[in-house]
Order: C-alpha cells, then structure tokens, then sequence
C-alpha cells in the first residue's frame, strides 16, 4: 500500500506571493489533516477534510486555506506569504481521525519565505 | 482551547537506562492519546496509544500510562538503545465530528552509548 505523498518537497517563495501544496493520502483514507510545524512553536494543527468538507479548524489566519477533492486528495493554500509561514507542512490521513484512527504522515513540504 | 505541555523539553539518558517523558492537558473531554516519533528528517510515527477508558498500555519496551484524574499521562522506554534518539509528541485528541488534536511541544532523547 503505497504511503502518503506530498508535493512538492521544497518550496522557495517570496514575500507576498501565495502557495499551494498538494497532499495524496493513503488509498481508502477519507480525513486529510494538514501540520504546520517550525522549532519555535512545533507541531499545530491547521485543519481537517473529511469527505470534501472542512470538519475542523485550527487557530490560523484566513490566509491558510484548503480543501479536498472527491478521490481524498488535498490542497493547501497559502495567500500573502510573510516570514513566519516558513515551516515544514505536514499532511496525514486516517480512515477517520475523529474516531481516534491511527494517522499516517507524509514527508512533509518544507516552504522557506524569503 | 486545549493546552498541552510536555516535559522534559531535552533529555539524555544511557543506552541500557529507561526514559520517561510526561504530559498534561487541560481538556477534560480529551479521550484519545497517541504518541509520535519523529527521528532527524524524517515524518512523524505512531508509536503507541491509549483511550481514556485504559490506564496503561505496553509494546514491548514501550508503554504509556494515563491519569485521567490528573489529567497526565506518560510514556516509558526502557532498555533504551541508540536508534531511540528522536524527537518525541505526545498528543491529545478529543474524538467526534469536533475533534481537536493538539500536540506537546516535544522532547528530544538523545541515548548515549
């Protein structure tokens, strides 16, 4: 079974400019999370897809978006870059992670803002 | 919302010794959590687990124990050997269709030999 996949690895983007990141999750997963994680405030949460739709939200600006496509797929949208967007972004799937299902993680797309 | 905290935020211990890092958490609602690895640029693993219905759970040299009265709850390595140096989260979950995950600020085990 072939694992989550994220694209695309590394991301060098200016200040100002947007970004979208794509995440495949494992084959049956409906719940897609994404993860924004840096070494000042580690790992958060941005938010959960299940089924096409945004069943929860973390505490981050409007200028993080996201959503999901009817085969599990999902995007994350970053608008208006600043500074501190630089992290690594997290995607994991589950069966169903309200039920408590076991997360799976992908590598990971590391965005640097310059 | 949900706070978690975790200590220690650095740990180093001997290979052979045990290491245990511990959590609290401010939501009384939370019912599930999990323990994740993360080794040097590589992705977050599951290690193990725990509901709030079980005190205890172990895997091999690996256990987590969970005070709901307290609300902490730990995680155990014993005979700890090199390839556990990683970055350790402990996390808790409140399940349903409002699930909320927050993640401990992490403990980075280093074992020597």
């Amino acid at each position: 079974k072939a694992g989550v996949t994220q694209t695309p690895r590394y991301l060098i983007k200016t200040r100002g400019q947007q970004v979208t990141l794509s995440c495949s999750p494992i084959s049956g997963h409906r719940s897609v999370s994404w993860y924004q994680q840096t070494p000042g405030q580690g790992l958060q949460f941005l938010f959960e897809y299940f089924s096409e739709t945004q069943r929860n939200k973390g505490n981050f600006p409007g200028r993080f978006s996201g959503r999901q496509f009817s085969n599990s797929r999902s995007e994350m949208n970053v608008s208006t870059l600043e500074l501190g967007d630089s992290a690594l972004y997290l995607c994991a799937s589950s069966f169903d992670r309200a039920t408590g299902d076991e997360q799976y993680f992908g590598p990971g797309t590391r965005l640097t803002v310059t | 919302g949900e706070n978690v905290e975790q200590h220690p935020s650095t740990l180093s211990v001997q290979e052979g010794d045990s290491a245990v890092i511990k959590c609290t958490y401010s939501d009384s609602a939370s019912n599930y959590f999990p323990w994740y690895k993360q080794e040097l640029g590589k992705r977050p693993q599951l290690i193990i687990d725990i509901r709030s219905n079980v005190g205890e759970k172990k895997d091999q040299r690996i256990a987590v124990t969970l005070n709901k009265t307290a609300k902490h709850f730990s995680l155990h390595i014993t005979e700890t050997q090199p390839e556990d140096s990683a970055v350790y989260f402990c996390a808790a979950v409140r399940t349903g269709t409002a699930s909320k995950l927050t993640f401990g600020t992490g403990t980075r085990l280093q074992v020597t030999l």
